[in-house]
């Protein structure tokens, strides 16, 4: 079974700094993954995907992430955060389960954004 | 840019009551799905349709629930008698294509109150 941890519920950074969020797969098989962001009273957007064509991926409003096979990550990068980037940051794992596309998610980092 | 609809965005229920939750998705996408977050916890997968029919669902989708496509634009989640526990928010999605890499686009959620 695929699944994704999310290393740290809430992340706080001061406008300007480098944000960082944390996630680690487990797959059987190649993943595809996935960063969806969730903004106050807004529905899940997607940030950014893995499809294994680069393991740099660059996505929405500056944020990047990187897949790393040996470490099985793919953290979520942004060189300079801003306050309109305070939301809560989901990594998911996408599979076909008997001909159905399924997403499992992680549990969610929490970004604040200190001015 | 095409969005996926959901209403209502807010329902109050007493337990035992039935709901149903309409989505509209995007309007060339053939994959329609339902996930769930129940407070403080992970995004779930409910359910998958596509042609009409259900493709894959969860343990959490029991015979209490049901969805259904019953015009070809909307797609319904109806919860047959509500529990305490069913309070969430209920995202629906749709898909173009369900390859693994594939897009899955969510609306705004339905957040749904049992009291």
């Amino acid at each position: 079974a695929q699944s994704v941890t999310q290393l740290g519920s809430h992340v706080s950074v001061s406008e300007g700094a480098l944000v960082l969020l944390r996630c680690n797969y487990s797959s059987s098989v190649p993943p595809y993954l996935f960063w969806y962001v969730q903004y106050p009273n807004q529905g899940l957007q997607l940030l950014l995907k893995y499809t294994s064509a680069a393991t740099l991926v660059k996505g929405i409003n500056g944020f990047e992430a990187e897949f790393k096979k040996s470490e099985t990550s793919f953290h979520l990068t942004k060189p300079s955060a801003h306050m309109s980037d305070a939301a809560e940051y989901f990594c998911a794992v996408s599979s076909l389960v008997q001909g159905a596309q399924k997403l499992v998610f992680g549990q969610g980092t929490r970004l604040t954004i200190n001015p | 840019e095409p969005e996926v609809t959901q209403t209502p965005s807010h329902q109050v229920t007493q337990m035992g009551q039935e709901v149903i939750l309409r989505c509209v998705p995007i309007s060339n996408h053939l994959y329609f799905y339902w996930y769930r977050q129940i407070l403080g916890q992970k995004v779930e997968f409910l359910v998958s349709f596509y042609n009409n029919e259900i493709s894959e669902k969860s343990e959490i989708f029991d015979d209490q629930f049901s969805v259904e496509r019953p015009d070809g634009s909307n797609f319904t989640l109806k919860i047959r008698s509500t529990k305490l526990e069913d309070s969430a928010m209920y995202f629906c999605a749709s898909s173009r294509q369900r390859a693994s890499g594939n897009t899955i686009y969510f609306g705004e959620g339905s957040w749904l109150t049992v009291v």
